[in-house]
């Protein structure tokens, strides 16, 4: 059974750093891209990064280029978010989700909330 | 960056009635399209995929259509289990949501 378990969510202060982190099992981890998705409260879903299988190809949305890195560790079967100077706008709930291929995304991990604010 | 448009924004029906929603994008995006089931609380939940794709295991009450700029999505007779908000992805460059439809039940 495919499975993608987020942790590393929390409340953290304007301009401060948090690393989100991805643990898959259940598939062969190597071979799927990746990709971060976000939802702030009462809002609609926002794509924010993606990485492929090796790591080759990496790609942010815009509101969080420059300040998030998104990262992978093919042997850990883990998938991670680097997020630095975070901004009360950033407040959302963080999910992992799995590309199957060509930017669908068939698992989805059950999200971790980050909450900025002073 | 490609623009998704959905409508309506929201939807009251009753069991059993049909229920369609559109998506629109700024630009052709061939039939680079899926339609994704959001429950309050639960992480969404991939429907159609290719613009009319059903996912394994996705009741077939569920379909999509439409190709280039313009899709449907619908729900040929709508239960309870359906009350849920509907999002449109598109993946012909970046991948990008649609605002969502949230339906619900009369």
């Amino acid at each position: 059974e495919v499975q993608l378990v987020e942790s590393g969510g929390g409340l953290v202060k304007p301009g401060g750093s948090l690393r989100l982190s991805c643990a898959a099992s259940g598939f062969t981890f190597s071979s799927y891209s990746m990709n971060w998705v976000r939802q702030a409260p009462g809002k609609g879903l926002e794509w924010v990064s993606s990485i492929s299988s090796s790591s080759s190809y990496i790609y942010y949305a815009d509101s969080v280029k420059g300040r998030f890195t998104i990262s992978r560790d093919n042997a850990k079967n883990s998938l991670y978010l680097q997020m630095n100077s975070l901004r009360a706008e950033d407040t959302a709930v963080y999910y992992c989700a799995r590309d199957r291929s060509g930017s669908t995304f068939d698992y989805w991990g059950q999200g971790t909330l980050v909450t900025v604010s002073s | 960056d490609i623009q998704m448009t959905q409508s309506p924004s929201s939807l009251s029906a009753s069991v059993g009635d049909r229920v369609t929603i559109t998506c629109q994008a700024s630009q052709d995006i061939s039939n680079y399209l899926n339609w994704y089931q959001q429950k309050p609380g639960k992480a969404p939940k991939l429907l159609i995929y290719d613009a009319s794709n059903l996912e394994t295991g996705v009741p077939s009450r569920f379909s999509g259509s439409g190709s280039g700029t313009d899709f449907t999505f619908t729900i040929s007779s709508l239960q309870p289990e359906d009350i849920a908000t509907y999002y449109c992805q598109q993946y012909d460059n970046l991948p990008g949501f649609g605002p969502g439809t949230k339906v619900d039940i009369k």
